[in-house]
């Protein structure tokens, strides 16, 4: 059910910017971009969501390309604490609206 | 403390035991779902309700396992004859009429030994 593809980990010094990437080739036109991230032993906390523009929220930016088949997520200052698995997914915004997650991106910021 | 609450953080239990979890979700939000989170992989969706009513459990995994949300507040999950397979972490989401994001408890723990 996970129509997102993501890189299996990633690593970023503490204090760059991270760019998480994803594909998500086959997203219909009324699915929504979501990024949700889990901290080791924690459930899942939202990040940020789109549909076809830019977003840009408290915690990071996203950005979709103009075609929507990819997206990039990107955390401006990467902390210690924003060592997470990083999970894209696409959300369309009626019935259960489920989320159907994939493996994700295990990112480790390095001091 | 996203707000959703989840009992108990830990469970262990013998096989062939059956087990409860429960879930409060955020007091306002009539849509509720669970999850079952193996390791290294994502979580994987099992059902859902609105309010009370479950809308979705063709992803349950087997009879094994059923959820109430009785008078659509809180939810319980439960499996019973525990597999030494169930062993995974269980968790439940909550989301409002009108909000976009679903937020997560902290997830029961479940080892069958």
């Amino acid at each position: 059910d996970a129509k997102t593809t993501q890189p299996p980990s990633m690593d970023c010094a503490e204090g760059r910017a991270a760019n998480l990437p994803c594909n998500h080739s086959t997203i219909s036109g009324n699915e929504y971009v979501y990024w949700y991230r889990q901290i080791h032993s924690q459930g899942p906390q939202y990040i940020i969501h789109g549909l076809k523009n830019n977003e840009t929220n408290e915690m990071a930016s996203l950005i979709i390309t103009e075609d929507r088949k990819s997206s990039t997520l990107i955390l401006p200052h990467a902390t210690l604490r924003d060592t997470a698995v990083y999970y894209c997914i696409v959300r369309v915004e009626t019935g259960a609206n489920n989320l159907f997650f994939g493996t994700g991106t295990r990112l480790t910021v390095i001091p | 403390d996203t707000g959703v609450s989840q009992d108990p953080r830990h469970k262990i239990t013998k096989r062939g035991q059956n087990v409860t979890f429960r879930c409060d979700p955020i007091s306002e939000h009539n849509r509720l779902y669970w999850y079952r989170q193996t390791l290294g992989q994502g979580p994987e969706f099992l059902t859902y309700f609105q309010n009370e009513a479950q809308l979705e459990k063709s992803r349950l995994l087997s009879d094994r396992f059923s959820a109430e949300r009785p008078k659509g507040s809180f939810s319980t999950l439960e499996i019973q004859r525990t597999e030494q397979g169930d062993s995974a972490m269980y968790l439940c989401a909550s989301r409002g009429n009108r909000g976009q994001q679903a937020f997560f408890g902290q997830g029961t723990r479940l080892t069958v030994v």
